[in-house]
């Protein structure tokens, strides 16, 4: 069965990184995007990107861009997702969602467990 | 600020029907996915293109778009419907993903 499972909860100061990793299983890693989505307390959803696993190729929403950085790991199935100068609104539950885009459907199968981030001084 | 508009909030009685709407121009290209999450929980697909629903997902629960604005519909509405809904789509570009803003959905 299909299996995204994400990193542990971080606790980060401000101006920090922090790289959060999502492992796949049950499926070809390559053979699907990975995307990132977040979720501040309380708000809803935002979509951040994503990684083309087979080729290593992104696209980054423009608000993120310079500060997040995505890749994968063929070798062990697994996708990251890097945030630097970290903000105090950048505390948040990231995941990470697998993507069918297929027959003009586009949707998310597939959910990471989500990481939290907490960013404090 | 979102390409697609959703209700804050919407209520309903327990064994009742609800539709949740999602409006957007980019509805008119491309199907919404809807996607419910209870609280501490990732969100979970619930409809996908022409009101298709994943496996285990109970059919009370139906998808359907008329122009700008797609709908999820939940018939004889339990309590463990009780969520947020988020509908979400590409955008105007195709390149990019976007999502609603929620609905949370209360059982009354």
């Amino acid at each position: 069965q299909v299996q995204l499972v994400q990193s542990g909860a971080e606790v980060k100061t401000p101006g920090a990184s922090v790289k959060v990793s999502c492992k796949a299983s049950g499926y070809t890693f390559t053979d699907y995007y990975m995307h990132w989505v977040r979720q501040a307390p309380g708000q809803g959803l935002e979509w951040m990107g994503w990684i083309n696993p087979n080729r290593g190729v992104t696209n980054y929403v423009e608000k993120f861009k310079g500060r997040v950085t995505m890749t994968r790991d063929t070798s062990i199935s697994t996708a990251y997702m890097e945030l630097s100068r970290l903000k105090s609104d950048d505390s948040a539950v990231y995941y990470c969602a697998r993507l069918i885009a297929m027959a003009g459907n586009y949707y998310f199968d597939y959910w990471g467990q989500g990481t939290l981030v907490a960013v404090s001084s | 600020s979102s390409e697609l508009t959703q209700d804050p909030a919407v209520s309903v009685a327990l064994g009742q029907t609800v539709r949740i709407t999602c409006q957007g121009d980019t509805l008119r290209i491309y199907y919404a996915s809807w996607y419910q999450q209870k609280p501490g929980q990732a969100p979970v697909l619930v409809i996908y293109g022409k009101n298709k629903r994943p496996s285990g997902i109970p059919d009370r629960i139906s998808g359907s778009s008329s122009g700008n604005t797609a709908s999820l519909t939940i018939t004889g509405t339990q309590a463990e419907d009780e969520a947020d809904y988020y509908c979400n789509s590409r955008d105007s570009s195709g390149h990019h993903v976007v999502f609603g803003g929620g609905t949370k959905l209360t059982v009354l």
